[in-house]
This record gives structure tokens, sequence and C-alpha cells, in this order.
């Protein structure tokens, strides 16, 4: 079993739709949880970044994390063409730099 | 535009040869780290530098290395290509010694022929 799981899709949606990508993790020492947008052939772009359990919200994009069941999510409302792109999750544990990501969605919303 | 740079952008070398890869951090950026990226491995960290010194170890082969400089930018060096090389190398860098956020640059891809 890989550390963090992450469903690699594709995964295809309309214009406007509310897009949900999620990862798994079985390290309970993750503190740090990360998502990365990466266009392709570009470097990873960090999208959100939070600590421990609990919501963060930007503009149209929501994480959540759910240290009780390993659980990590991300939120995209109101998607666009433009957000299309592979979506990376990352996490770490405090004060430790190996940061483990999963597989990557790819995800491409459709005008 | 993260601020993070990478050179070369494209890299086509034979097996058994070495290649340097080079990176410089964002301003005011210490850490920075060193990425593979291939089609069935996914994003696998390699190894962090702080400040100039080697600060985590991630799944990096004994024929790879790298170091970072005074100015802070910082090299991987691979040796003995195997085709299995072949791959995009990220750099990132943060601005503390522990990985929270970190920016990616734009990636050197290696071609191991």
């Amino acid at each position: 079993q890989k550390e963090v799981e992450q469903d690699p899709g594709p995964l295809s949606v309309p214009e406007g739709a509310i897009v949900s990508l999620n990862c798994t993790y079985s390290n309970s020492a993750f503190q740090y949880f990360m998502w990365y947008r990466q266009y392709s052939r570009k470097g990873p772009e960090l999208l959100m970044y939070t600590y421990s359990s609990g919501n963060k919200e930007d503009g149209r994009f929501t994480a959540q994390v759910d240290k009780s069941s390993k659980y990590i999510s991300l939120f995209i409302r109101d998607s666009q063409p433009s957000d299309s792109a592979t979506y990376l999750c990352a996490m770490s544990q405090y004060n430790n730099n190996d940061m483990r990501f999963g597989a990557g969605t790819r995800l491409t919303v459709k005008p | 535009d993260s601020g993070v740079t990478q050179t070369p952008k494209h890299l086509i070398t034979a097996t058994g040869q070495r290649v340097t890869l080079r990176c410089s951090p964002r301003s005011g950026d210490l850490s920075v780290y060193w990425y593979q990226q291939s089609l069935d491995q996914g994003l696998q960290f390699l190894i962090q530098y702080y400040n100039g010194e080697e600060r985590a170890k991630g799944n990096i082969l004994e024929r790879f290395s790298a170091q970072q400089f005074p100015d802070l930018h910082s090299e991987l060096n691979l040796s003995s290509l195997e085709l299995g090389d072949s791959a995009l190398y990220f750099c990132a860098s943060s601005a503390s010694g522990t990985s929270g956020r970190q920016y990616f640059g734009p990636g050197t891809r290696l071609t191991v022929t």
C-alpha cells in the first residue's frame, strides 16, 4: 500500500461544475497538507497549504483535511477550462522534509 | 512564475555519461529541494539542502549527488546515466528548513539514449 493514494483519473467535467479531488494516506504523523496544480510539462504550482485538520478557502478553491479519517480533499467551484491540469496532493510530517506526493489526478474542464 | 530558475530546460545524453543540473532558488529562500518525476514513479523527493548543508535525503541513488553553494544556488549531478534516469527533474525552494510551502521551478527534462 502506498503512503499516499490518489486516483489518477482522468476526470472530465463541464465548465461551471464543482470538482472534488481526494487523497487518502496511511501515515498518521503527517501534519502539513498541500495541493499543487501542474500544467503539462510545467513545474507544480502551490495552490493550497494547510496545517493539521480543518478547512481552508481561497477564492474558488477549498481544501479540507480530516485527520481522523486520513483523508484530504480539494474542491473547485465554478470550474473553468483554465483549471484543466493535473492536481497533486502532498503531505509531510512536522519538521520532516521528505514530502510525499500522490500520483496526481488529471482534470479536464470542457467549455 | 515561481521565481525558481532551472537550467538547462532540456538535456539529451547517452548512457554512461554525467550531467549537471542547475537551480537558483527564489530570492531569500534558504532551502533547495530536488525531485524526480517519471511516468511510472510520480514525483519523488531526492534531497534537500538548507543554507549550504544537506538537511534531508529521500530516494536518491548513489550515482546522484547534489550541493548548494554560498550564493544558495544548487547543482544536481547525475553520473553513470542509465535509460531509466530519463525523467523531469524539478528543483523547489522554501524560506525555511522545513518542507512547508515549496515553490517549484520549471524543471529540466533529461533524456538518456
